[in-house]
């Protein structure tokens, strides 16, 4: 099992829709969570951190953490197509004192006009 | 506020040759971090310096790989003799330190050949 595993899409959606991205963990007591955002050939750009049970909302992202499910996810509301992008989840591990964040593979998030 | 640079942003070298790679994290960030990403894969941890010292380098593939951080300001990946599954794009990050999110730099995308 990954530590940290997401669907790998494409997930594809219309504009102006939702748009929701998924993401589990294995490491129960891991602490934060953090939602990057990276276009083909550029560096991964972070867009949301969440650290504690529910909702954190910020302009059109919404993190959600379930930490009794082991589940982290992002919501976009009015999707654009420069949304178009690779989304991806890092988790830093509960045992984890140095700050080194494990990654899924992403999830490539394609918004048709 | 200057972002993290990375150099070269591409390189191809012959299998057996030596290449080495140079991070400039953000100033003020003690904790720099080198990551790397192979074709399909995730994103995976190499190392994590704070200021000149090596926090924790348990994911270096092996001893072909040498990091540095002299003076605790840029950091370099020396790769020697370089094997054609070292190929990939590598990233370097920087941090104020925990719970904070990384800034990472655009990356070097690596091609042995």
């Amino acid at each position: 099992q990954k530590e940290v595993e997401q669907n790998s899409g494409p997930l594809s959606v219309p504009e102006g829709a939702i748009a929701s991205l998924n993401c589990t963990y294995s490491d129960r007591v891991s602490q934060s969570f953090f939602w990057y955002r990276q276009y083909s050939g550029k560096s991964p750009e972070l867009i949301m951190s969440i650290y504690s049970n529910g909702d954190k909302e910020d302009g059109r992202f919404t993190a959600q953490l379930n930490k009794a499910s082991q589940y982290v996810s992002l919501l976009i509301r009015d999707s654009q197509p420069s949304d178009s992008a690779t989304y991806l989840c890092a988790v830093l591990l509960g045992s984890s004192n140095t700050g080194k964040l494990i990654f899924g593979q992403g999830t490539t998030l394609q918004v048709k006009p | 506020e200057a972002g993290v640079t990375q150099f070269p942003s591409h390189s191809v070298i012959e299998k057996g040759q030596t290449v080495t790679l140079r991070c400039d994290p953000i100033s003020g960030h003690d904790n720099l971090y080198w990551y790397r990403r192979v074709m399909g894969k995730e994103i995976k941890f190499l190392l994590h310096f704070v200021k000149e010292s090596k926090q924790d380098e348990s994911g270096m593939p092996n001893n072909r790989f040498l990091a540095e951080r002299t003076g605790g300001t840029y950091s370099t990946l020396k790769v020697q003799p370089a094997e054609l599954e070292d190929s990939g794009v590598y990233f370097c990050a920087s941090s104020q330190g925990l719970p904070y999110g990384y800034t990472f730099g655009s990356g070097t995308r690596l091609t042995v050949v």
